[in-house]
């Protein structure tokens, strides 16, 4: 059974302390690994897309790393505005596999 | 930009009502998909649908249908709504299936 596990569960920053979020996945094969932010009470917004182990992204603050194992999503000195729910998700190898298979988030909030 | 766009963002219907919600994509993306989101559970996906009429189940398909007559169009249909229904409802959309999901802004529904 395909699984994304995402920790730590919330994370506390101070404004411009830079810190990685994590993502564990087990699947038979990976198609690829997506990351969202979620604000509250909205849709998951749209952030990377990785489709192989040493595959790096970037956008402003945010980086987005993968292994064979596991994701990272680096934050460099962040700011208020970057507090929101990070969602992991993955997708499996395999003729007509569709399904996303999400983590359950981590929580960030960034103190002034 | 991709937009996704859910007909309500807030709904409250009574127990045993069937309701309709709607989600339009203008992005000509053929595949359409429908979660729902919990408080410790995540993502789950309801239904997929790949192209016009054609549908698949997803994790959590009991108590619900959906409906794709058009492509820009998917349709989630509560049959007899229930309480354990209420829930955030969140439509995505995607171009293939190993490209990124787009999200609509949710719809919030509560069952009384």
């Amino acid at each position: 059974e395909d699984q994304v596990t995402q920790s730590p569960e919330a994370l506390r920053l101070q404004e411009g302390e830079s810190s990685s979020l994590n993502c564990s996945y087990t699947v038979s094969g990976l198609r690829g690994l997506f990351w969202y932010r979620q604000d509250p009470g909205k849709g998951p917004e749209f952030l990377f897309t990785l489709y192989s182990a040493g595959e790096e992204k970037e956008k402003e603050r945010l980086k987005a790393t993968l292994t064979k194992k596991e994701s990272f999503l680096h934050i460099t000195a962040p700011k208020p505005e970057d507090s929101a729910t990070y969602l992991c998700a993955v997708l499996p190898l395999g003729a007509g596999s569709y399904q996303l298979t999400f983590g359950k988030g981590t929580k960030l909030s960034v103190i002034p | 930009d991709v937009k996704v766009t859910q007909s309500s963002r807030y709904l409250v219907k009574r127990t045993g009502e069937k309701v309709f919600l709607e989600c339009v994509q203008d992005m000509d993306h053929e595949n359409m998909f429908w979660y729902r989101q919990d408080p410790g559970l995540g993502l789950r996906l309801i239904y997929f649908s790949y192209d016009v009429k054609m549908k698949e189940k997803g994790d959590i398909p009991e108590g619900y249908s959906v409906s794709r007559e058009k492509k820009e169009r998917f349709s989630l249909i509560l049959e007899s709504a229930s309480t354990n229904q209420t829930s955030m409802y969140l439509c995505a959309s995607s171009l293939a299936v190993n490209t990124e999901a787009f999200f609509g802004q949710g719809t919030r529904l509560t069952v009384v």
